[in-house]
């Protein structure tokens, strides 16, 4: 079983541009989650969806956005980047809900110049 | 809200003895999960295990545990015989038993292991 990919595992970018990363989930798994980590806020909740909507989100500006396909696949786009979004981010993938495990991809590594 | 604290940034062990991390957690709910994440250099987050709170029972996985004390909101995570594999960064996450799938982490805690 394919685990979650995530696309590119690196980006550079400058102040002022747009970005979208791609997060393909597990197959079956419906919830997809973002994380920021970074050396100084640690990993931080960005959102959750699940079936096409967004279930939570967490305390981002609104430059940071979502969305989820109807294959479960998810993007997030960050617009008008500043120097502080440089981060590792992260997809998780997991079933609906209760204990199941959030199984994690390798991150996107973002850096903006 | 939910805040999880690990207090101790660093840690090293020798390989094959024991370790004990620690992990703390304020919260009002009373049904909810807790799990302890590691993360090695390559930075894939991988669970090495998950603590449902309704069970009094303590987790085990193989050379890990935890001794979960609900009502002190502490969740410490202990690894026997230490391996070099077991170096990486360990992350105490809780998350809520209703609806959505949102982690809150801990700070992180490195883990060292010498040879």
């Amino acid at each position: 079983k394919a685990g979650v990919t995530q696309t590119p595992r690196y980006l550079i970018k400058t102040r002022g541009q747009q970005v979208t990363l791609s997060c393909s989930p597990i197959s079956g798994h419906r919830s997809v989650s973002w994380y920021q980590q970074t050396p100084g806020q640690g990993l931080q909740f960005l959102f959750e969806y699940f079936s096409e909507t967004q279930r939570n989100k967490g305390n981002f500006p609104g430059r940071f956005s979502g969305r989820q396909f109807s294959n479960s696949r998810s993007e997030m786009n960050v617009s008008t980047l500043e120097l502080g979004d440089s981060a590792l981010y992260l997809c998780a993938s997991s079933f609906t809900s209760g204990p199941n495990e959030q199984f994690f991809g390798p991150g996107t590594r973002l850096t903006v110049l | 809200a939910q805040t999880v604290t690990q207090s101790q940034p660093e840690m090293s062990v020798q390989e094959a003895e024991t370790v004990t991390l620690s992990c703390t957690y304020d919260t009002s709910e009373s049904d909810y999960y807790l799990f302890w994440y590691k993360q090695p250099p390559s930075r894939q987050m991988i669970l090495v295990i998950r603590q449902e709170a309704y069970k009094q029972q303590n987790a085990t996985e193989n050379r890990f545990s935890v001794n979960f004390q609900k009502a002190a909101k502490s969740f410490s995570l202990k690894i026997s015989d230490s391996q070099l594999g077991d170096a990486a960064m360990y992350f105490c996450a809780y998350r809520t038993a209703e609806g959505a799938q949102k982690l809150v982490f801990g700070q992180g805690t490195r883990l060292t292991i010498n040879p």
